[in-house]
């Protein structure tokens, strides 16, 4: 399984963009960067994928190095609700693959 | 209608007893997964069924038996319970390629 590291922390003003940092330098060819997100107490919340290409949903957008030995994940107006740990997982994206979750970043949204 | 929903929300034993925890989906999705979380927040995994059939068996006591009767359902039963136990346990599914959903997890709590 590919080791990440993640900031364990930040903070981010409410409507600010929130960026999140991942460093996975160990990733394979086969392994999808997975972003999920833990708001206190509930079950983690898948968030967006990508493999090398940028990529943007209704709740984040993707960015992976051209190298893919990083990542960021991008809230682009960051609410209170985003307050959660945040997890970078690389994971084959076929067949029953576990995840792997590491330690996260908290953020913070400041009102 | 709740994608993964899990039974029961909080469960508090004694020492000794023998107790499950149910999980089902309604996504469709072939694949289920207990995740277990202590109080140190890792998240880490405990087994993994696809459509029916045990995948994945991490280093778990066999006190912990996990039952797929269908490939929607996946229950967790544990035999003596003891102190560590104490926990959140995460239900999950997955479809063959994607992101996870997650249940809201049972707390269990041993006295």
């Amino acid at each position: 399984d590919a080791k990440t590291t993640q900031p364990p922390s930040t903070d981010c003003a409410e409507g600010r963009a929130a960026n999140l940092p991942c460093n996975h330098s160990t990733i394979s060819g086969n392994e999808y960067v997975y972003w999920y997100r833990q708001i206190h107490s509930q079950g983690p919340q898948y968030i967006i994928h990508g493999l090398k290409n940028n990529e943007t949903n209704e709740m984040a957008s993707l960015i992976i190095t051209e190298d893919r030995k990083s990542s960021t994940l991008i809230l682009p107006h960051a609410t209170l609700r985003d307050t959660a740990v945040y997890y970078c997982i690389p994971r084959e994206i076929q067949g029953a693959q576990k995840l792997v979750f590491g330690q996260g970043t908290r953020l913070t949204i400041n009102p | 209608d709740t994608a993964v929903s899990q039974t029961p929300k909080y469960l508090v034993t004694q020492m000794g007893n023998d107790k499950s925890i149910k999980c089902e989906q309604n996504l469709g999705h072939d694949t289920m997964y207990w995740y277990k979380q202590d109080s140190k927040k890792f998240l880490k995994i405990m087994f993994s069924y696809n459509n029916k059939e045990l995948i994945i068996n991490e280093t778990v006591p066999n006190r912990f038996s996990p039952k797929s009767p269908d490939k929607a359902h996946l229950n967790l039963h544990i035999n003596s319970l003891e102190l560590g136990d104490s926990a959140v346990y995460f239900c999950a599914s997955s479809p063959l390629a994607g992101g996870y959903t997650f249940g809201s997890g049972t707390r269990l709590t041993v006295v």
